[in-house]
Formats: structure tokens, sequence, C-alpha cells
């Protein structure tokens, strides 16, 4: 049963905190995304990879850190220098040859909160 | 600029009427414009798309009209039913750059 997972679902974050969502994918995607929603706004980018060890920043990087270790798996970092985290987080991947032009498949989200 | 508008925030339809949800944009690089459907608790999926050298592109009860000079797309749902309830966005993309629009909620009540 080929998409992409993420994990938790539900997460929460104490102040000062560093956490991490999960993203893996089976669709052999090379590129994979990370975008931030919030109520009554679109998606915004946080940051995106083309293809293994390389990743670019999006709109909004700063406070979030993201790897590439391996194709599969593209893990996001909130770190405390993000001042308001509570947000919908989604992931995406697509094939990889055309860049953002192409279509994308999203996760079901993970949901940040503050504590 | 980098912004895409898009318009109305929510939208309320009867059953088998038609929905038009409205965007536009203000940088000509993009070339590529997606519509994604998200449905509540889950991720967005992708809808319809169109490329700026045709004017219209219909899949099934959905259809994207397109006016390059005027910077502006929409999608139209015609014959709309409950199971389109959903929120749904546009987004405007180029090489690198990849925006999305706030999103209008769609009703569609029986």
């Amino acid at each position: 049963d080929g998409g992409i997972t993420q994990s938790p679902k539900y997460l929460f974050r104490k102040e000062g905190q560093n956490v991490t969502l999960s993203c893996e994918q089976n669709l052999n995607h090379d590129a994979m995304y990370w975008y931030r929603q919030d109520p009554g706004q679109g998606l915004r980018l946080i940051y995106y990879s083309q293809i293994v060890n390389d990743f670019q920043k999006g709109d909004i990087a700063e406070g979030y850190s993201v790897s590439r270790e391996k194709k599969e798996s593209f893990p996001l970092t909130v770190t405390s220098a993000q001042k308001n985290p509570t947000a919908f987080y989604l992931c995406a991947s697509s094939i990889g040859s055309s860049g953002l032009q192409e279509t994308q498949y999203f996760g079901p989200g993970t949901r940040l909160l503050v504590l | 600029q980098q912004q895409v508008k898009q318009s109305p925030q929510s939208l309320i339809v009867q059953k088998g009427g038609i929905s038009i949800i409205n965007c536009a944009y203000e940088n000509t690089a993009f070339d590529y414009f997606p519509w994604y459907q998200q449905f509540p608790g889950k991720g967005p999926a992708l809808l319809i798309a169109i490329r700026p050298d045709v004017s219209e592109k219909k899949e099934g009860r959905f259809t994207i009209s397109f006016n390059k000079s005027a910077k502006q797309f929409s999608l139209h749902i015609m014959d709309s039913q409950p199971g389109d309830s959903a929120t749904y966005f546009c987004a405007a993309v180029n090489t690198d750059k990849l925006i999305f629009g706030t999103g209008t909620r769609l009703q569609v009540f029986p």
C-alpha cells in the first residue's frame, strides 16, 4: 500500500523544546516537501528537497530544520527558535523530475500544539 | 509580487448548483496553476491543473477557466454534490516558487 505517512498525528511541545515530525514515503519519489497550514491561510512552504542530501529553504524556513539522509524520509525539526509553532504540518512528495511543477502527494498531517 | 488572492473565503451552494472559486496572481513568471481539494483532517489532493497556453480545462464536473491577460483563473464545479464539501486551494507555480491561495471552504447542502 503506497503512500506518505506522517507521525505522530498530534504532538505537544513545551516551551523551549525542539520536536521532530516524521515523514516517510514509499512511492519512490525523489522530491519531498514540508508545509505549514494555519487557519484561514493557505499552505506555506517551509523546506523542500529534490534529491537526497540536498534541500532548499521555502518561504518560512526560520525556526525549522530538515535533513534528507534517505530517499524515503524527510524529518522536520521545529526548534525553540520558532516562536509560534502551533499549526498543522503537512508533508508531501513528488516524482521529482520537474521541480515544483509536479503533482504533489500529501500525507495526513501532524497537528502540533504548544503546552 | 508573489501573492495569490483567492475568493470567496467560504461558499454555500445547494445540491445541483454551480460552485465558482476565483484566484488572481501577480507574478507573470508563474506557469502552472493547480487546484487542490482538502477534506477535514486530511492532506490536500490534486484535483485539476492548467498551464497558461490553454484557456480552459475540463475534467468531469470540474473546469478551470484561465484568463492570462487578467492574471486570473477560476474553478467551476458543475452539479455540486454534498460530497464536494471541502476546502479548495488554488496555487501558482514556477520553477522555484509555489504559492497557495488562502483557501475556500465549500459547503454543499442537499
